[in-house]
Order: C-alpha cells, then sequence, then structure tokens
C-alpha cells in the first residue's frame, strides 16, 4: 500500500520561500510511470493543483503560480518537494502530495496534508 | 478558470440515498470523461472513490456511483451509513494537463 506524507515549516514569514517534502513509502518513486502532484487547499477554498514532477523530472505547473514555483524529486530519498517563493498570505493553505498514473486522469493516493501558515 | 460548482452540504439519513453534484462547463465536465470524487475524512488523507466518471477503486463499496449529463457529473450515495459522514470533492480534467476541483460538499448523516 503506497502512502504519502508531507513535512516542513508550518509557519513561513511574507516573502520568503516555503519549502515542502512529500515521502513515498511502501513502493519506489522511481518505479512506474507516475506523476508526483503538489494540491492546496487554502482555509474555506476548494482545492488547488500546484503542479506535478514526472518519475523522469519533467514537469507542469499551475499557469498562475509558474512563476514561483519548482517541484523536484529526489529518487535516492524517495522523495519529491515543493518549494514556493515570495509567499504572501494568500498562500496560506493545507498543502497535499498526491500521485497520477501517467495515463489517468485522477489522484490515486495522497498525503494527510499539512498545514502552512504565512504570517509574521 | 472557475472551480466546479459543488453544494455546500447535503444530509441524510441512515439507509437513505444522496446525491453530490458537480457543475462544470464544456471545457471542463461537459468535455471529458474524466471525473473523479474524493471523500475526506478531516485529518485524513483523501480517498479516490470514482475515477472516469463512473467507475469505482477497488475496494470501494458499490453504494457509491458516479453519473454524469452535459456540463454536471453526479456522486450518489445509497443505503447511507454513518461512516460515510466525510466531505466529498468532485475534479474534472479541463485539458492542457490542468484539473480543476470543486469546493467541496460536507455530507451529513443524520
Amino acid at each position: 500500500q503506497v502512502q504519502l506524507q508531507e513535512s516542513g515549516p508550518g509557519l513561513v514569514k511574507p516573502s520568503q520561500t516555503l519549502s515542502l517534502t512529500c515521502t513515498v513509502s511502501g513502493g519506489s518513486i522511481s518505479s512506474g510511470n507516475y506523476y508526483w502532484n503538489w494540491i492546496r487547499q487554502p482555509a474555506g477554498k476548494g482545492l488547488e493543483c500546484i503542479g506535478r514532477v514526472y518519475t523522469s523530472g519533467s514537469t507542469n505547473y499551475n499557469p498562475s503560480l509558474k512563476s514561483r514555483v519548482t517541484i523536484s524529486v529526489d529518487t535516492s530519498k524517495n522523495q519529491f518537494s515543493l518549494r514556493l517563493s515570495s509567499v504572501t498570505a494568500a498562500d496560506t493553505a493545507v498543502y497535499y502530495c498526491a500521485r497520477m498514473w501517467d495515463r489517468a486522469y485522477y489522484f490515486d493516493y495522497w498525503g494527510q496534508g499539512t498545514v502552512v501558515t504565512v504570517s509574521s | 478558470q472557475s472551480a466546479l460548482t459543488q453544494p455546500r452540504s447535503v444530509s441524510g439519513s441512515p439507509g437513505q440515498s444522496v446525491a453530490i453534484s458537480c457543475t462544470g462547463t464544456s471545457s471542463d465536465v461537459g468535455g471529458y470523461n474524466y471525473v473523479s470524487w474524493y471523500q475526506h475524512h478531516p485529518g485524513k488523507a483523501p480517498k479516490l472513490i470514482i475515477y472516469d466518471v463512473t467507475k469505482r477503486p477497488s475496494g470501494v463499496p458499490d453504494r457509491f456511483s458516479g453519473s454524469k449529463s452535459g456540463n454536471t457529473a453526479s456522486l450518489t450515495i445509497s443505503g447511507l451509513q454513518a461512516e460515510d459522514e466525510a466531505d466529498f470533492y468532485c475534479c474534472s480534467y479541463a485539458g492542457a494537463y490542468t484539473w480543476l476541483f470543486g469546493g467541496g460538499t460536507k455530507l451529513t448523516v443524520l
């Protein structure tokens, strides 16, 4: 059973960079053909895709966040990461990581989510 | 692109059926048969319960079913059980490697 777990600071100051890691267990991140995704949910709002990284390292980003987002994969640690620069209060949200098979159009496994607050 | 529209809340008694709608546009829900639904108990990982509009992953009870008509997809839960109480989110492919989610629906089992 694949499991995903987000980790990282719960508090980030405005204008700084938010950094989160998703650790994958129960399978190798580099085996199979999967996209590894970051999704967020601001309080009281719906879910929003941030972007994704393929096993090979190629990426797709939400156009509205593209200038500030970097998603990367570290196969040696079975992890993938999110960096979001120049954060503001609008980036306060629950951040989830999730998996998608490259022939599918749905997210089959998710992490529990981690709360990130942007505040000074 | 706007999020998909879901009712904020629905409720039903044990044993009853409820339906949750998810309305989009011809560019997302209406344009692709790639609607998925997720059940989310707070504090836990969201769980995939329906994909490709009507398909159920292994292990998901057949009490959960999905359908679509035009730009609106629906999740129906029959034979409501107490453990079904959760938040439900729809998601649709919207082309160009983008996915849109609904705002979520809170299901209360009375």
